[in-house]
């Protein structure tokens, strides 16, 4: 039972390019969330994706998109990358019908911008 | 909105005491509480979750956690601790139902001694 992949693992850029991250759920997952983790921080929540629309959404600019396919993969886009864009880029997903069960995270994509 | 705090940088315990990890939370209505752990370059990996009944949760691992409603606490809880437990660890804390995004505390860095 394969988990949640995501891809690329690593990604260079430099500012002012635009970036796509890619995210397949676990199998039997139908909500997709993303989440930017900051050197020393905790994951901080971008936005949630289900029945490929955006349900919800945390502090982030709108330069950050994303997007989720019928088969329940999604994507996050970034345009205009600053360097403060650098991170850990997780993604997590989850079934909406388990109300309480936990998210399953990836392995993330690492993201530089020179 | 809901909030996580994890109010120590790094716990240090010599192999096979007790280890302990600290979270207080902040929310709204009843709270769903969940810990992970983070292995360097991976994701976050679930641990354990307290959604309502015993304030003891017994999770992977031989961890367990315990929540405190009156002092609004879900520490997180060893025995006895194995190098192997070495990690990052990350207190969340998710809304009422219809807000599924997960907010994290800024983790803490466990180091177990041999």
């Amino acid at each position: 039972d394969a988990g949640v992949t995501q891809s690329p693992t690593h990604l260079i850029k430099t500012r002012g390019q635009q970036v796509t991250l890619r995210c397949s759920p676990k199998s039997g997952h139908d909500t997709v969330s993303w989440y930017q983790q900051a050197l020393g921080q905790g994951p901080q929540f971008i936005f949630q994706y289900y029945e490929e629309e955006e349900r919800q959404r945390g502090n982030f600019p709108d330069r950050f998109s994303g997007h989720q396919f019928p088969n329940y993969s999604s994507e996050l886009n970034v345009n205009a990358l600053l360097l403060g864009d650098s991170a850990l880029y997780l993604c997590a997903s989850s079934s909406d019908r388990g109300v309480h069960q936990p998210q399953h995270f990836g392995d993330g994509t690492r993201l530089s911008i020179l | 909105a809901q909030s996580v705090a994890q109010p120590e940088d790094q716990v240090n315990v010599a192999e096979g005491n007790p280890l302990t990890v600290k979270c207080t939370y902040s929310v709204s209505g009843n709270p769903y509480l969940f810990w992970y752990v983070q292995y360097p370059n991976r994701g976050l990996q679930f641990l354990l979750k307290y959604i309502t009944g015993d304030n003891l949760v017994k999770g992977s691992y031989g961890f367990e956690a315990e929540f405190n409603k009156s002092q609004t606490s879900f520490h997180l809880k060893k025995p006895s601790a194995l190098v192997s437990d070495s990690a990052l660890y990350f207190c969340a804390v998710r809304g009422p139902y219809g807000n599924n995004r997960l907010a994290f505390g800024k983790g803490n860095q466990v180091v177990v001694i041999p």
